[in-house]
């Protein structure tokens, strides 16, 4: 069974960094593509970013609204996923989750997102 | 960036409707679209990848369909358990980019 778990999340003051972990189970990470999707109180969901797998080199898209302030990560042997976040702000506030990005073709691939976590609470506030 | 814009915002429905919800591309995605389900405080989950195709899973009265640059997410008989809030989002370019959303309300 695919597990995601978030963990790290909490409050942080604006200005602050943060980091968060995801811990995959029931399959193997080095395989996928894997994102973090955000959701502000009362909003829709936003994607925050990706990491590509070790066979596309590990290399990494961001939304602009958090692009050289966040910083995703892997560490395949630890089935692990982790987001960087620095110099927060109010509208960082929001539920992150990750998610595991899938391609089923054999080439041409253009991954998508099969298998969510559950999140984590990310309040940032004086 | 591509623009995706979902309509309704949201809906009230009974126990065996059928449900229809759009998705629309402000460009060319091919059928890079999936359609999500999202309950208050669970993991979103996912229904409808490709734009047409039923992730493993996932019950037969989801169905998703493609005219051009709209997409639609059918429920054939809502239930009780469909109630929830659903989401589309393109995976054509980066970033990726979701529509803002259907809550579907019981009515």
């Amino acid at each position: 069974e695919v597990q995601l778990v978030e963990s790290g999340g909490g409050l942080v003051q604006p200005g602050g960094s943060l980091r968060l972990s995801c811990e995959a189970s029931g399959f193997t990470l080095s395989d996928h593509y894997m994102d973090w999707v955000r959701q502000a109180p009362g909003k829709g969901l936003e994607w925050v970013g990706r990491i590509r797998n070790k066979a596309n080199s590990y290399t990494t898209e961001y939304a602009a609204s958090v692009k050289g302030r966040f910083t995703i990560s892997r560490d395949d042997s630890k089935n692990s996923l982790y987001l960087q976040m620095n110099s927060l702000n109010n509208e960082d506030t929001a539920v992150y989750f990750c998610a595991r990005g899938t391609c089923r073709r054999s080439t041409n691939c253009y991954y998508y997102i099969d298998y969510w976590g559950q999140g984590t609470l990310v309040t940032v506030s004086s | 960036d591509i623009q995706m814009t979902q309509s309704p915002s949201s809906l009230s429905a009974s126990v065996g409707d059928r449900v229809t919800i759009t998705c629309r591309a402000s460009q060319d995605i091919s059928n890079y679209l999936v359609w999500f389900q999202h309950k208050p405080g669970k993991a979103p989950k996912s229904l409808i990848y490709d734009a047409f195709s039923l992730q493993t899973g996932v019950p037969s009265k989801f169905s998703g369909s493609r005219s051009g640059t709209d997409f639609t997410l059918t429920i054939s008989s809502l239930q009780p358990e469909d109630f929830a809030t659903y989401y589309c989002q393109q995976y054509k370019s980066y970033p990726l980019t979701f529509g803002g959303g259907t809550k579907v309300e019981i009515k």
